[in-house]
């Protein structure tokens, strides 16, 4: 299986703060990353596939970049409806893996 | 919209099977992928499985002996079997749907406590 080493685990921001999350696979895994937010008691959703591709409807201060295994994921001008947390999933390979979560505060 | 819905029993007796059922509307299951994945209490996230628009199926190998997805077309629901259930099973068990190989549609997830 891949692992996905997630960092940090939480992490705390003002309003108007960029924030970065970074996730490394165990291999390489050719871009094929996507990145989730997930609020309590909510599903998760999705705002990013194939590292740098937003889904329709996630706002163009996400964005994420990488290749290889590192990849990372940012947050321009964080806003008060970003407080959630975040996953990374490698879909290259199966089984499918998630990184362990980035938790995000508000300072 | 495509929108899932987990139903299933909320407590589990370890050894027993955990069952649920994942209700699909606005798509049909005849179409792409459809899975289960679990989040535990601390966070973890682990995909478990999926059936296919063609009723194939792969699970991941940490539960490739205990695990069983299966599908009702008629009714546009596909189903997660566990057996054997531990403690270790505890969580909050989500159905999914992949289009493009991602997971984009989940639905709200249902808590699973596996106790006596």
């Amino acid at each position: 299986d891949i692992q996905m080493t997630q960092s940090p685990p939480s992490l705390s921001a003002s309003l108007g703060d960029k924030v970065t999350i970074t996730c490394q696979a165990s291999q390489n895994i050719n871009k094929y990353i996507a990145w989730y937010q997930q609020k309590p008691g909510k599903a998760p959703r999705l705002l990013i596939r194939y590292t740098s591709t937003l889904e329709s409807g996630t706002p163009s201060r996400f964005s994420g970049s990488g290749s290889g295994r590192d990849y990372s994921f940012s947050i321009s001008n964080v806003e008060s409806e970003d407080i959630a947390s975040y996953y990374c999933l490698q879909y290259d390979n199966l089984p499918w893996t998630f990184g362990g979560g980035t938790k995000l505060e508000l300072k | 919209e495509v929108q899932l819905q987990e139903s299933g029993p909320g407590l589990v007796k370890p050894s027993q099977s955990l069952s649920l059922t994942c209700s699909v509307t606005g798509y049909s299951i005849t179409s792409n992928y459809w899975g289960w994945i679990r989040k535990f209490p601390g966070n973890k996230m682990e995909w478990m499985g999926y059936i296919s628009y063609s009723g194939s199926t792969s699970y991941n190998p940490s539960l490739k002996s205990r695990i069983s997805i299966t599908r009702d077309t008629s009714k546009n629901q596909f189903f997660l079997q566990l057996n054997s259930v531990t403690t270790e099973d505890t969580a909050t068990y989500y159905c999914a749907s992949s289009f493009r190989r991602v997971w984009v549609y989940w639905g709200q997830g249902v808590m699973v406590t596996v106790s006596s």
